[in-house]
């Protein structure tokens, strides 16, 4: 079975700049969380989607936004990007319960 | 607040040895999860073992256990015969049963020294 997929694998913006980012769930998998990865940190939650409602929110701006799909699918937003966006944003869905499947998430790097 | 503190940045070991990496945690939540996720230069990131926080008995996985100590909130990882391929960045994490947002420690680098 295919795990977690992202696109792109890597991306390069410039400053005010918008990008997407897209993730596939593993089939079957309905909750499809987004996390930021700054160099030499751990990740930190972004959103959280269960059955394309939004069930959590972490400590980011506005500029930050989501959405998923009939499919599960889901986009993770960024407007107006800064410097400090500059991460690995990392995708992981999960069935219902605790155990999150991560993908091999997505670099940006903001100019 | 939730947080999840790893006091080693990094940690070296030979080959075959065994390896303890250390978490501590925060929370007055009762119900809880605690995990140890394994991220290679790959950048997958990979759960290594997991801990309901209401059982006692502490998680194994093959070379990799845990000792859970609830009250002392401490949650440390040990890595038994260690390999090469352990080489990775590992993170300490903490999930409440009521959220599913993973609260990560800022991770510890273990290298496998041939």
């Amino acid at each position: 079975d295919a795990g977690v997929t992202q696109s792109p694998t890597h991306l390069i913006k410039t400053r005010g700049q918008h990008v997407t980012l897209r993730c596939s769930p593993i089939s079957g998998h309905k909750s499809v969380s987004w996390y930021q990865q700054v160099l030499g940190q751990g990740p930190q939650f972004i959103f959280q989607y269960y059955e394309k409602e939004e069930r959590g929110r972490g400590n980011f701006p506005d500029r930050f936004s989501a959405r998923q799909f009939p499919n599960y699918s889901s986009e993770l937003n960024v407007n107006a990007l800064l410097l400090g966006d500059s991460a690995l944003y990392l995708c992981a869905s999960s069935f219902r319960d605790n155990e999150q499947f991560f993908g091999p998430g997505t670099r940006l790097t903001v100019l | 607040a939730q947080t999840v503190t790893q006091s080693q940045p990094e940690m070296s070991v030979q080959e075959a040895e065994t390896v303890t990496l250390s978490c501590t945690y925060d929370t007055s939540e009762s119900n809880y999860y605690l995990f140890w996720y394994k991220q290679p230069p790959s950048r997958q990131m990979i759960l290594v073992i997991r801990q309901e926080a209401y059982k006692q008995q502490n998680a194994t996985e093959n070379r990799f256990s845990v000792n859970f100590q609830k009250a002392a909130k401490s949650f440390s990882l040990k890595i038994s015969d260690s390999q090469l391929g352990d080489t990775a960045m590992y993170f300490c994490a903490f999930m409440t049963w009521e959220e599913d947002k993973i609260i990560f420690g800022k991770g510890t680098r273990l290298h496998i020294l041939p």
